[in-house]
């Protein structure tokens, strides 16, 4: 079974407009980290946002809010008033704590385009 | 803060030649990974070092791929022979050692395999 999902293989969205990127996650450990990454044409993965599963608040970072819902296991980040430069590869990833070596486990990924 | 450095950015080999890839990781991250991604998907875990030894190399196909962080700094990521298949970005990142801390990436190593 797969432990990162982004049911979004692509979106168009428009400029100005708020975006929400779904992924959902599945874990039995009961700590765990949650975090967003965006990958634009250029190629380097940028960390966005990270979410701790004890963490009672929902993260922000500027334009970037992680809609984190536990009990469903979803973790769907919102970008608010999108602009152009905001069109990338987004990916979901997540750490759990009970393994070792911090691993990281990666969605598939999400194609956000900003359209003017 | 330096960032994760890669070099080279773009490499085009030809299928049975080999080929190496460098990353310097940020200043006191204990923890270097290498990518393999291949396009429209996510990235997938070579090899992960702490420090100069390895953590995980379970999924580095052992036959053709190696990698080495002889001072516990630098690595170096080598294919040898390349197959088609192999025709990837390389991906290096760093981190310090906990489950809150983030993965930062270098820019990648663009490979095509002719």
């Amino acid at each position: 079974a797969q432990k990162i999902t982004q049911t979004q293989p692509g979106m168009f969205v428009q400029e100005k407009e708020a975006v929400t990127l779904d992924c959902t996650y599945d874990t039995s450990d009961q700590s765990y980290g949650l975090f967003w990454y965006k990958q634009p044409s250029s190629g380097e993965m940028i960390f966005l946002i990270y979410q701790g599963s004890y963490d009672e608040q929902n993260a922000t970072e500027g334009r970037y809010s992680l809609n984190f819902q536990k009990a469903r296991k979803s973790a769907n980040l919102v970008i608010s008033a999108s602009q152009l430069g905001d069109s990338a590869m987004y990916f979901c990833a997540m750490r759990e704590a009970k393994v070792s070596n911090y691993q990281l486990i990666w969605g598939a990924g999400t194609k956000l385009i900003i359209k003017p | 803060e330096a960032g994760v450095a890669q070099s080279p950015r773009y490499k085009i080999i030809e299928k049975r030649q080999s080929v190496a890839f460098w990353c310097n990781p940020i200043s006191g991250h204990a923890t270097l990974y290498w990518y393999q991604q291949i396009l429209g998907q996510g990235p997938k875990l070579l090899i992960q070092f702490q420090n100069n030894g390895v953590v995980d190399d379970s999924q580095l196909p052992k036959d053709r791929f190696s990698a080495e962080r002889l001072k516990g700094v630098d690595s170096t990521l080598k294919i040898q022979p390349a197959k088609l298949e192999d025709s990837a970005v390389y991906l290096c990142a760093s981190s310090l050692v906990s489950r809150d801390n983030e993965q930062f990436f270098g820019p990648g190593t663009r490979l095509t395999v002719l």
